[in-house]
């Protein structure tokens, strides 16, 4: 069983909807996470970090943390082509400052 | 400015080869990291180092090596005995915290590939 799951994608959303990324984790442990975005041929960026259940916004982006469900999702409003890219979830337990990726989900932003 | 330099960007290594990529951070971190990653997959953890002299094997050490001789610095060396090199690797860095797990952050990259 993968520890950190992501769907590969891809996902295709219309300019201007809202983009929905979700990803799993299987460690009941974890408590730090993170969206990472990654165009092509480039290394990660990071884009969020959360740590407590509930909504955390920047800009046009908005995590979302639900540890009894063990789920962590990323949405973008208002998508750009600009938006196009793979997002990896990252996810770390108390005290370890190891990451565990997922596989990515490769989205695309049709003009 | 701060940041992460990986180098060279692109690399080459011919069979039976030792070849190094040099990772430079002047953040002040305490952790570095070595990921690889190869097409449409994720990233793997090669080795990591929290202090100074002291570092651990990742989920795919074999074929590789590190030293953390500077805070600064976290060569990682592709022996001859990785058999599949090609790959894109990742150095990345962290401040190491109290209360919960800091997010890393990443150099350019170097693309090895075998001739």
């Amino acid at each position: 069983q993968k520890e950190v799951e992501q769907n590969s994608g891809p996902l295709s959303v219309p300019e201007g909807a809202i983009a929905s990324l979700n990803c799993t984790y299987s460690d009941r442990g974890s408590q730090s996470f993170f969206w990472y975005r990654q165009y092509s041929g480039k290394s990660p960026e990071l884009i969020m970090s959360i740590y407590s259940n509930g909504d955390k916004e920047d800009g046009r982006f908005t995590a979302q943390l639900n540890k009894a469900s063990q789920y962590v999702s990323l949405l973008i409003r208002d998508s750009q082509p600009s938006d196009s890219a793979t997002y990896l979830c990252a996810v770390s337990n108390f005290g370890n400052e190891k990451l565990t990726f997922g596989t990515g989900t490769r989205l695309t932003i049709i003009p | 400015d701060g940041g992460i330099t990986q180098s060279p960007k692109y690399l080459f290594r011919k069979e039976g080869q030792n070849v190094t990529l040099s990772c430079e951070q002047n953040l002040n971190h305490d952790a570095m990291y070595w990921y690889r990653q190869d097409p449409g997959q994720g990233l793997r953890l090669i080795y990591y180092s929290q202090i100074v002299n002291d570092f651990q094997k990742g989920d795919i050490a074999e074929g590789y090596s590190v030293s953390r001789e500077k805070k600064e610095s976290f060569p990682l060396t592709v022996t001859s005995a990785q058999k599949n090199p090609t790959a894109f690797y990742l150095c990345a860095s962290s401040i190491v915290g109290d209360s919960h797990g800091q997010p890393q952050h990443f150099g350019d990259g170097t693309r090895l590939s075998i001739l």
